[in-house]
This record gives structure tokens, sequence and C-alpha cells, in this order.
């Protein structure tokens, strides 16, 4: 079975600067999905950015990009110029290839946004 | 826009009770999922369903079941309500596509249930 790691239970940032969340998983398939998703206060889950394992280029979402590390099984998020609105939990999330749109999820990382 | 909607944002139920969790989606998405979120363990996997009528075990379906008669409605059971399945409850929807990466999972806004 696959587990997703997120080892920074909680973060925080001056507003404008650059933060890295961490997340590593395993999974003994060599082709699969990685997912962050972004829960604000509201509570509506948001997808933030995905990436296909097969892909080497880091994607890319405005604000938002991934070091994405295939062999040492490591997807980070990096939010650049932080703002308020991006205070919320973020979840890392992992897909299967053959998973069935089933997503085992991490177990978050709270970020605040300091002003 | 897609919309997935749960009947109850806050709900509180007794020890024993029956407790119906309601989702209802307009994307005519095949797939739904229910998942519980809890502080420290992120989110986990109770049930899921491909189609109508369909239903499958997740990570953690113990003390629940599902019902799946239309193909927007999916509905999380807790037979009899214990205290230690007092949670979030989010529910989701997804296209059934060939290419899991290009069908997003679309989340309700949750329900939190409180079991006293």
């Amino acid at each position: 079975a696959q587990t997703v790691t997120q080892s920074q239970p909680e973060m925080s940032v001056q507003e404008a600067e650059t933060v890295t969340l961490s997340c590593t998983y395993d999974t003994s398939e060599s082709n699969y999905y990685l997912f962050w998703y972004k829960q604000p206060p509201s509570r509506q889950m948001i997808l933030v950015i995905r990436q296909e394992a097969y892909k080497q280029q880091n994607a890319t979402e405005n604000r938002f990009s991934v070091n994405f590390q295939k062999a040492a099984k490591s997807f980070s998020l990096k939010i650049s110029d932080s703002q308020l609105g991006d205070t919320a939990m973020y979840f890392c999330a992992f897909m299967g290839f053959f998973g069935n749109e089933k997503l085992t999820f991490g177990t978050g990382t709270r970020l605040t946004i300091i002003p | 826009d897609v919309k997935v909607t749960q009947s109850s944002r806050y709900l509180v139920k007794r020890t024993g009770e029956k407790v119906f969790l309601e989702c209802v989606q307009d994307m005519d998405h095949e797939n739904m999922f229910w998942y519980r979120q809890d502080p420290g363990l992120g989110l986990r996997l109770i049930y899921f369903s491909y189609d109508v009528k369909m239903k499958e075990k997740g990570d953690i379906p113990e003390g629940y079941s599902v019902s799946r008669e239309k193909k927007e409605r999916f509905s999380l059971i807790l037979e009899s309500a214990s205290t230690n399945q007092t949670s979030m409850y989010l529910c989701a929807s997804s296209f059934r596509s060939s290419s899991s990466y290009n069908s997003p999972l679309h989340f309700g806004n949750g329900t939190r249930l409180t079991v006293t």
C-alpha cells in the first residue's frame, strides 16, 4: 500500500516570502500521479497543482511550483510571494496509475501567512 | 462550476443513533467518494463508488455503509453512531476517466459530525 508523509505539521512565514512544504511517499509503482490540495478555513478542498510521475519537468501554476524528485520519492511544494489568502491546510496526495482514481493523502501541513 | 453539496455543515447526534450523511453532485460524475478527516491523520477513504448501486470499501470502512441509488447522490450511513466517529466527513466526486490525472476530485464543504 502507498503511504504519503508530510513531516511538517505546522509552518508560518511572513507575507511575500517563499515557503516550501515537504512531502515524501512510498510506492512500488513506476507510474503514478501526485497532487497538492489546499483547504482554507472555509473547508473547501481546492486542487493546487498536479504532477505525472513520468514527466521529468516540474509542474508550475503561477506562484506555486513543485520539486519532484522521483528517485528520492519526494514531492515538495514551493509557494512564492506568499499571500494572506495562502493561509490553509495543505495536503499532499498520491494516486496510482491503476489506482482507480483513489487518492491517498498525507496528514497535512497547516500554513499560516503572517501579515 | 462543479458543485458537490453536503446536506449538513454541522451535525450533532447521540451514541447509538443511525446517521445519514448525504452528498449530491451536479456534474454527472461517475465516481463518488467519502473521506474522513481527523487532525494528525489527514484524509482517509471510507467508501467509494464508480457507478449506481456499486460500492467498494476504502481503508477504514468499519462502522460505515453507503448507498448509491442515483448517480448524483452518495449517502454515508453510520448504522449505530459511536463517539469515535466524531469527525469531519468530506464527500468528493470525479469523472471516470481513462486518465485519472485529468479528472481531479471535486470536494464538498464537509460535514462536521459530533457524536455525544
